[in-house]
């Protein structure tokens, strides 16, 4: 079954530091998320990917976040400098069209903590 | 702004028994709204969904029903089973944008 990856699955920093996320969606999704989830929270959208287009980035910390999808296929998320407040797990999802009702699929994630 | 509540932070029910999960919103705009489960150290998957046309939709075990004058959603689950022991999310969107998520509330089954 297609599924989401993403790397690492744990990330350890010091705050300060850059980080990046890689994130590969189902093979045919045009459609890719990025997605904070704080403990205790919900997943909250960082940011939307048509192909290699950015479609909605509003929840997006632009002095200090980053996001590509160059090829409009795989995609990284970077943090510079991170902040103690970054810490959370980081999502991908994709999905097969951003309109319209596609369901998302979701990665195991990335457990960032920042020291 | 917290668009997607889910209130209940946790549920615990007998195997066997029917589980009920609650959700309000309060954007009028959400179209579709969905819930996912997740388990420890894996993403959320999806579980079932339901446009804003519908009040009700089921898939097997589970159940969504809409109350759109109430802006709530609920998800029922009958026959509740130990392997449905997961965190489950609510969540709206519109037209598939800019998805909105609830804390989520841990439900877990006791045999």
């Amino acid at each position: 079954e297609a599924e989401v990856a993403q790397s690492p699955r744990y990330k350890i920093t010091e705050k300060s530091q850059a980080v990046a996320f890689w994130c590969d969606p189902i093979s045919g999704h045009a459609t890719l998320y990025w997605y904070r989830q704080i403990l205790g929270q919900g997943p909250e959208l960082l940011v939307q990917f048509q192909d290699e287009s950015v479609v909605d980035d509003s929840q997006l910390p632009k002095d200090r976040f980053s996001a590509e999808r160059l090829k409009g296929v795989d995609s990284t998320l970077k943090i510079q400098p991170a902040e103690l407040g970054d810490s959370a797990m980081y999502l991908c999802a994709s999905s097969l069209e951003g309109l319209g009702n596609n369901e998302q699929f979701f990665g195991p994630g990335t457990r960032l903590t920042v020291l | 702004d917290q668009q997607v509540k889910q209130n209940s932070p946790s549920l615990s029910v007998q195997e066997g028994r029917i589980s009920i999960l609650n959700c309000d919103y309060t954007n009028s705009m959400f179209d579709y709204f969905l819930w996912y489960k997740k388990y420890p150290a894996e993403g959320p998957t999806f579980l079932i969904s339901i446009s804003s046309i519908k009040d009700k939709n089921e898939d097997g075990r589970f159940t969504v029903f809409l109350n759109k004058s109430a802006k709530h959603l609920s998800l029922h689950i009958v026959p509740s089973q130990p392997g449905d022991s997961a965190v489950y999310f609510c969540a709206a969107s519109v037209n598939n944008n800019d998805m909105r998520f609830g804390a989520g509330t841990r439900l877990t089954v006791k045999p």
